[in-house]
């Protein structure tokens, strides 16, 4: 999608492993989402920026850690990988904090823990 | 608390017929809903939204929803499927009030085939 990227695109990584995952935006959005997508879940909150430094949990932080030293980055770390982390994660931005423009989201990255 | 479901995790139309999804939710705060699609191995990419105002909204690829405060509903419309159709449907609600606000929440998604 333009204006926001993550890669590395795939990852087959082993357990017990750490992973970081990029997601880089251009639109200079305040507000930064990490999401995993799971058959039968749909999509579930990990975590969240409301800016440089300011991140707070989602309902699945368990396992998961995120930073943002820039704008421009937000990045998702697994610690120690496990293979229930195996999922596509996708990153999203917006420049609102009350949700009225949704959201746009990146392509996705394909995580397998073996 | 914010809630969302989707009525169908697979949906079968053929080609030219109507298209319904269907969406209901809960919501604490006045609901701000979006629905987005999402095509094989792409991410999500907003299809409509509705905020405050008119009800009736229309998005992308002549796609429509109606907002329907009694009902709590939010169900999506096409009156006729194409090919280019097929995809995962996600319906989703703005977060509670605070901090949380502008986090979005998704329902478990719908599926939708089209036959020729």
């Amino acid at each position: 999608d333009a204006g926001i990227t993550q890669s590395p695109r795939h990852k087959v990584t082993e357990t017990g492993t750490p992973v970081t995952l990029r997601c880089h935006q251009t639109e200079n959005h305040r507000y930064m989402y990490w999401y995993r997508q799971d058959p039968g879940h749909g999509l579930r909150l990990i975590h969240y920026s409301y800016g440089v430094k300011d991140t707070d949990k989602g309902e699945v932080s368990d396992g998961y850690s995120v930073s943002r030293s820039k704008t421009e980055d937000f990045l998702l770390t697994l610690e120690s990988a496990t293979s229930s982390q195996t999922s596509v994660y996708f990153c999203a931005i917006s420049d609102s904090g009350t949700g009225i423009y949704g959201y746009t989201f990146g392509s996705g990255t394909r995580l397998t823990v073996v | 608390a914010q809630s969302v479901t989707q009525l169908g995790s697979h949906v079968s139309v053929s080609e030219g017929a109507l298209v319904l999804l269907r969406c209901n939710y809960s919501s604490s705060v006045p609901p701000y809903l979006f629905w987005y699609v999402q095509y094989p191995n792409q991410g999500l990419q907003l299809l409509l939204k509705y905020t405050t105002g008119a009800t009736l909204v229309k998005g992308i690829n002549g796609f429509e929803a109606e907002f329907k405060k009694s009902e709590t509903s939010f169900h999506l419309t096409k009156p006729s499927a194409h090919m280019s159709d097929a995809a995962e449907y996600f319906c989703a609600v703005r977060g509670p009030s605070g901090g949380s606000q502008g986090n979005l929440i998704f329902g478990k998604g719908t599926k939708l085939s089209v036959k020729p």
